[in-house]
């Protein structure tokens, strides 16, 4: 177990609707990474935060959007769901901005557009 | 931003022997590159990491090299496994006020027993 969990584990929803997708970091972990992992695909990084504030955006579609609260969970809203959105989650934290420490990953959230 | 690209996209080896993955990044700022393996269903977990001050790094059966001026680094599985079969990928970031994570495509590697 990494630490870090996500919820909810899978999520089967219609085109056109909007979910978000919820990220508890590993305690003590200020900044926390959303990744999109297509079938077959690699690692998309569509969003960073830490400690609250926006740190550094990939390839994140104007449907989607993210937030860090003052407890340090985050939430990755997607609306306007269509079909391509389908794919696998990947929340990650870690626990310092200046240093090359580890990123843990969640177990993912599967999102099934159909 | 950066750019990592990651080679072959498939690989498949005889349980025993060696593989080998390459990876190439394009910003010489990016100072810290790890590997992750992910194996099916589950979530990509660090398996080793290599700084840019350090040409190679070894943990038992698997190595990394790291080539600054080239701009590429690889990593080396020897003996083989059939355990060692999942999805591997590279990752270059850049440590200090600005964190992003750049993955490559990842590799994946099927052992034959």
């Amino acid at each position: 177990d990494s630490g870090v969990t996500q919820t909810p584990k899978h999520l089967i929803t219609a085109t056109g609707q909007r979910v978000t997708l919820r990220c508890s970091p590993r305690s003590g972990d200020l900044s926390v990474y959303w990744y999109q992992q297509s079938l077959d695909q690699g690692l998309q990084f569509l969003i960073q935060y830490y400690n609250g504030e926006e740190r550094a955006k990939g390839n994140i579609l104007e449907r989607f959007s993210a937030q860090q609260f003052p407890d340090l969970h985050s939430e990755l809203n997607l609306s306007s769901l269509e079909l391509g959105d389908s794919a696998l989650y990947f929340c990650a934290s870690s626990s310092t901005w200046d240093r090359d420490t580890e990123a843990f990953f969640g177990q993912g959230t599967r999102l099934t557009v159909v | 931003g950066e750019n990592v690209e990651q080679h072959p996209s498939t690989l498949s080896v005889q349980e025993g022997d060696s593989a080998v993955i390459k990876c190439t990044y394009s910003d010489s700022a990016s100072n810290y590159f790890p590997w992750y393996k992910q194996e099916l269903g589950k979530r990509p977990q660090l398996i080793i990491d290599i700084r840019s001050n350090v040409g190679e790094k070894k943990d038992q059966r698997i190595a990394v090299t790291l080539n600054k001026t080239a701009k590429h680094f690889s990593l080396h599985i020897t003996e083989t496994q059939p355990e060692d079969s999942a999805v591997y990928f590279c990752a270059a970031s850049q440590w200090g006020g600005y964190q992003k994570v750049t993955f490559g495509t990842g590799t994946k590697l099927q052992v034959i027993p």
